[in-house]
C-alpha cells in the first residue's frame, strides 16, 4: 500500500510569488491535514481537510489557502511569499484516529 | 486551545543509556501517540495508546498513558545510533492531533 505522497520534494521561490504544494493521501484515507514545520521548531497545525471541506484551520494568514479534490488528494497554496515561509510542510491522511505524514515539501523562499 | 508541555527539549546522550520524555496537558486525552522524525523526513508512529493506564511496549520502547489522561510518557532502553531524532508527543483532541513541541535527542557514540 502506498503511503502518503508529497511534491514536490524541494520548491524554491522568490519572495512575492506563489507556491503549490500537493498531496495524495493514503487510499481509502478522507482527511487530509497540512503542517508547517520551521528549523528546528514544532509542528505547527495549518488546515484540515474532510470529504472536499475545510474542517478546521491553524493560526495563519489567508494567503494560506488549500482545497481537497474528490479523489481526496489535496493542494495547499500560499501566496504572496515571505521569507519566513521558509519551512518543511508536511501533509498527513487520517482515517479516524492517528496520521501517516508524507515525507514534506522543502520551501525555500530567497 | 490545547497544548502539550513535552519535556525536555534536548538531550544529548552516551549510546547504550536509557532516554525519558514526557508530554502533560491542561486538557484530556483519549489517545495517545508517540512520533519520530527523522532529519528531512516526515514523523513516523512509534507507538499509539487508547487507554488510561496503559503501558505498551514495541522493541526498546516503551510508552504510557497517564491514569489522568493528562500525561504520557515515552521510555527508550540501551540506545543506539539510529534512535537520533526529534520526538513528538501527540494527543487526540476532538479535531485534530494536536503535537508537543518535540525533543531532540543526540547520541554520542
Amino acid at each position: 500500500e502506498a503511503g502518503v505522497t508529497q511534491s514536490p520534494t524541494h520548491l524554491i521561490k522568490t519572495r512575492g510569488q506563489q507556491a503549490t504544494l500537493r498531496c495524495s493521501p493514503i487510499s481509502g484515507h478522507t482527511s487530509v491535514y497540512w503542517y508547517q514545520q520551521a528549523l528546528g521548531l514544532g509542528l505547527q497545525f495549518l488546515l484540515w481537510y474532510d470529504e472536499g471541506e475545510e474542517r478546521n484551520r491553524g493560526n495563519f494568514p489567508p494567503r494560506f489557502s488549500g482545497r481537497q479534490f474528490p479523489n481526496y488528494s489535496s493542494e495547499l497554496n500560499v501566496n504572496a511569499l515571505e521569507l519566513e515561509d521558509s519551512a518543511l510542510y508536511l501533509c498527513a491522511s487520517s482515517l479516524g484516529y492517528g496520521y501517516t505524514f508524507g515525507s514534506g515539501t522543502r520551501l525555500t523562499v530567497v | 486551545g490545547q497544548q502539550l508541555n513535552q519535556s525536555p527539549q534536548s538531550m544529548f546522550i552516551q549510546e547504550g543509556e536509557d532516554v525519558s520524555m514526557n508530554c502533560t496537558s491542561s486538557s484530556i486525552f483519549n489517545t495517545w501517540l508517540w512520533y519520530k522524525q527523522d532529519p528531512g523526513e516526515g514523523p513516523v508512529l512509534l507507538i499509539a495508546l487508547y487507554k488510561a493506564g496503559e503501558l505498551t511496549s514495541n522493541g526498546r520502547l516503551t510508552a504510557q498513558f497517564g491514569i489522568t489522561r493528562k500525561d504520557s510518557f515515552l521510555n527508550i532502553s540501551a540506545s543506539i545510533p539510529s534512535d537520533v531524532g526529534i520526538y513528538f508527543c501527540a494527543g487526540q483532541g476532538a479535531q485534530k492531533l494536536v503535537f508537543g513541541q518535540g525533543t531532540r535527542l543526540t547520541i554520542n557514540p
